[in-house]
This record gives structure tokens, sequence and C-alpha cells, in this order.
């Protein structure tokens, strides 16, 4: 365990359901993100979040939601996806914003919308 | 915009041997990091340097990073099995957003033993 917990692992769902992600991380961390990994892809950066306030919306599609509780938590609200939105889903945080940290991945949601 | 790109996009090599990695870049940096993925897993960071720094060693890694010619390598001596993964860079950058870390597409090192 990395520190960032995501859950579920694993999600199959249709393009009409409505499904959301979890991240929780008790790290003492700052800022989370969520990134889009695909295949033969670079990973896609799609939230920020620093102390609980969005500061990076990365032209991300209005069916993905991104919220943010407390600066643990950050959840990922998923409603009538494409099957070209199948990807693995990654949570990450870091001390800060500022550039001088590493980043703490969690495993991942691989996500399958058929 | 892509700004690191791994090279090459894969390396096979045997238990024991050294294996490098390379990164390029395209616009000044702050940081640059190096990450591992098992596959299907989340990122491991492995090491960050600075950019008014030139080497860095962790372990079995040492990392270097040449600013002139934007680019960077990861070198593993001693690789073992358990090596296996896909290795990437990430930077930011000087101006704007610098907090956005950029990822390349990554170099895939299997390491048989």
């Amino acid at each position: 365990e990395t520190g960032v917990t995501q859950t579920p692992r694993h999600l199959v769902m249709g393009m009409t359901n409505k499904k959301s992600l979890k991240c929780e991380q008790h790290l003492g961390h700052n800022a989370m993100y969520w990134y889009k990994q695909s295949a033969k892809k670079p990973l896609e950066l799609m939230f920020v979040y620093s102390l609980e306030e969005r500061v990076e919306n990365n032209s991300v599609p209005s069916r993905f939601s991104p919220e943010c509780p407390n600066s643990s938590h950050l959840f990922l609200h998923l409603h009538t996806l494409q099957p070209e939105d199948s990807a693995l889903y990654l949570c990450a945080s870091s001390q800060g914003l500022h550039m001088g940290y590493g980043y703490t991945f969690g495993s991942g949601t691989r996500l399958t919308v058929v | 915009s892509q700004q690191g790109e791994e090279d090459p996009q894969a390396l096979s090599i045997q238990e024991g041997e050294n294996a490098t990695m390379n990164c390029s870049y395209k616009t000044s940096i702050n940081n640059l990091q190096w990450y591992r993925q098992n596959s299907g897993r989340g990122l491991v960071h492995l090491i960050l340097i600075r950019s008014n720094e030139r080497e860095k060693h962790s372990g079995r890694l040492r990392v270097t990073l040449d600013t002139s010619k934007k680019s960077s390598s990861l070198l593993i001596t001693a690789s073992r099995a358990a090596d296996t993964a896909s290795y990437f860079c990430a930077t930011d950058a000087v101006r704007g957003s610098n907090y956005k870390l950029t990822f390349g597409k990554g170099t895939l090192l299997t390491v048989n033993p």
C-alpha cells in the first residue's frame, strides 16, 4: 500500500449507468489529482485539487465530475460514459502544488465501459 | 502537449545487466522525476532531480540531467527480474502551471531471469 487507496479496483459499467470512483489518502498531503491512463498513450491529467479547491480542469468532458469534500478524499463521478472512456484511472497526491514534491499514486481503478 | 518522451519504447535485458533509459523534453523545467509502474498498477515515485543538479543516486538507480540537451537518463545497475516494469519520466514547466506533472509514454523494461 502506498498510502493512497482507490476503490473499486475494477469497474464494469454500461453507458447509461452512474458510478463513482473513490480515492483516499492519509498522508497529510494537500494536493490531489486524477489521471487517465489509456493504452499506448501518456498519462492524461484530468483534475487537480489543492486544499479542496479545484485548480485545474483539463478540458475534461462533463460526463466526468470530480468532488473533493476534504483534503483526504477525492471522488470522480461518472455518468453516460462512452466505450473510449475505458481506461485505468489513477489518483495521486502530493504534499503541495509546488513541483518539489513527488507524487504518491494509488493502484488505480480499471474501468470498462460496455 | 507531451513534455517528456522516453527512449527506447521497450528494452529487454538479462538479469545482472545494466539498463539505461533516456528521456527528452522540450521546454525548460524546474524538476524532472522518474516513476516505475508494474503492470496494471499505480506509479511509484523513484527519484526527483532538480534543474540545478546533474546527477543523483538512490540505491541501484542513477539519474543524470543535462539541461543544455534537455535530456535525462535513468540507469538501473545489476538488474533483477523484479525490475521488470514500465518506467516514466515526468516534468513540470517553468512557465505557466508549474504544478502540472506531464508524463511520457514510458519505457517497458523486461529483465529476463
